[in-house]
């Protein structure tokens, strides 16, 4: 299967703890981006690393990708009750318009 | 700036029906990425529109059709429904000349039950 793997499916933690979830592959890529989904509504993207990057930051977010071990994490820092969501991330295999493949997304609770 | 707008938000349909749903896209973007979202699952790509023609395509049944409109919005249509076509479809649009093909801006989804 060319689609990456969240783990865990589901994280549950209390508000301003750190939350970590991961991402596993097994195809080359050329970069992979997250993205967060509410409520079964539409997604928003958060971040985008490419495959000869290492980590990116954007506000709280923090990604870090391994393309030798196929993984990414992404750790959200000082968690909000606002971050209750879906998190998922999409591989880009090739440069250009090629489609984002999705993995099923890990389910993230935080509680107030 | 008006994001990606789809409708109908909800729809129910009995098996056997035709559906179509709609997109428009983020101001500036001219293709368009369709993806079926099983209830628990991640986004399926269906296919993806560029200059009025279908230039990707995933691996889904002929039922599921779509076209562009020279505006850049579009329909998806699905024929002969069955009842493991309930799910959230969404809609992406990009546009290699409006910071590139990388991002995409989804709309909010049409959720769609069949019975």
């Amino acid at each position: 299967s060319q689609q990456g793997e969240e783990d865990p499916q589901a994280l549950s933690i209390q508000e301003g703890e750190n939350a970590t979830m991961n991402c596993s592959y097994k195809t080359s890529i050329n970069n992979l981006q997250w993205y967060r989904q509410n409520s079964g509504r539409g997604l928003v993207h958060l971040i985008l690393i490419r495959s000869n990057e290492r980590e990116k930051h954007s506000g709280r977010l923090r990604v870090t990708l391994d393309t030798s071990k196929k993984s990414s994490s992404l750790l959200i820092t000082a968690s909000r009750a606002a971050d209750t969501a879906s998190y998922f991330c999409a591989l880009r295999l090739n440069s250009g318009n090629t489609p984002l493949v999705f993995g099923k997304g890990t389910r993230l609770s935080v509680i107030a | 700036d008006a994001g990606v707008t789809q409708s109908p938000t909800h729809l129910i349909k009995t098996r056997g029906q035709q559906v179509t749903l709609r997109c428009s896209p983020k101001s500036g973007h001219d293709t368009v990425s369709w993806y079926q979202q099983a209830l628990g699952q991640g986004p399926q790509f269906i296919f993806q529109y560029y200059e009025e023609e279908e230039r990707q395509r995933g691996n889904f049944p002929d039922r599921f059709s779509g076209h562009q409109f020279p505006n850049y919005s579009s329909e998806l249509n699905v024929n002969a429904l069955l009842l493991g076509d309930s799910a959230l479809y969404l809609c992406a649009s990009s546009s290699p000349r409006a910071g590139g093909l990388e991002t995409q801006y989804f709309g909010p989804g049409t959720r769609l039950l069949v019975l």
